[in-house]
């Protein structure tokens, strides 16, 4: 199993600025996961960010709307960036274990 | 396309009945499937893997079938309780990958369950 700490649990910002999510994860992992899910809606892959490597983006999401970090194998971040109210969104960060995926609590945006 | 399917109405069952949930796909030939669970504020929590040569997969109160031919899983919640309530989400791996290594999934919009008293 693994746990998964995310932060900001929930923050409101302004059109244009950019939010930086946190994940941390207590144990290595080769493998990290960002989600994104909108209202109402189910979760949409955004990226896989491998540690010492670029991460690999999913169709429909680039690298500088959303730059990922992975410095290490117990951490990640996600950044949003140039905020639109289209943004507004929870994001989940996950990681695979043994066949499962384990998730976060996710990261509330609302974008004004 | 890749299209999986999920009821999108709620499912209302009283306690104790059993709650049948369909997850249907196309263009996907997936090694395995996933059941979570969601509740509201929270990321999802694993349930059950079941995998393409299985025909079925017990845990608890909880049943999913997993029929490659119709292209469906069927996932049962049985003797429903109000904690049961929260919506449940299907998952495929998209790359076929059976080996369990690669760990991209892709989930359906989910079927919100809501179980009275």
């Amino acid at each position: 199993s693994a746990v998964i700490s995310q932060k900001p649990s929930r923050d409101i910002c302004q059109r244009g600025t950019s939010l930086t999510i946190q994940c941390q994860v207590d144990s290595q992992v080769t493998m990290m996961f960002w989600y994104r899910q909108q209202p109402g809606q189910s979760l949409t892959l955004i990226a896989t960010a491998n540690q010492g490597s670029e991460a690999t983006y999913e169709s429909g999401f680039v690298i500088d709307k959303f730059p990922i970090s992975r410095p290490n194998l117990t951490f990640s971040t996600l950044t949003v960036s140039n905020l639109s109210p289209e943004d507004s969104s929870i994001y989940l960060c996950s990681v695979r274990t043994t066949g499962e995926l384990f998730f976060g609590e996710g990261s509330r945006l609302t974008v004004l | 396309s890749q299209k999986i399917e999920q009821n999108s109405e709620a499912l209302n069952i009283q306690e104790g009945k059993t709650a049948t949930l369909t997850c249907n796909y196309t263009n996907y030939s997936p090694a395995y499937l996933q059941w979570y669970r969601q509740d509201p504020g929270r990321g999802p929590v694993f349930l059950l893997l079941i995998r393409e040569n299985e025909k079925e997969k017990r845990k608890e109160r909880l049943k999913v079938t997993f029929d490659t031919t119709l292209k469906q899983s069927l996932f049962h919640i049985t003797a429903s309780q109000p904690a049961d309530s929260a919506t449940y989400l299907c998952a495929l791996d998209p790359t076929q990958d059976a080996t369990d290594s690669w760990g991209k999934l892709q989930f359906g919009a989910g079927t919100q369950v809501v179980v009275t008293p």
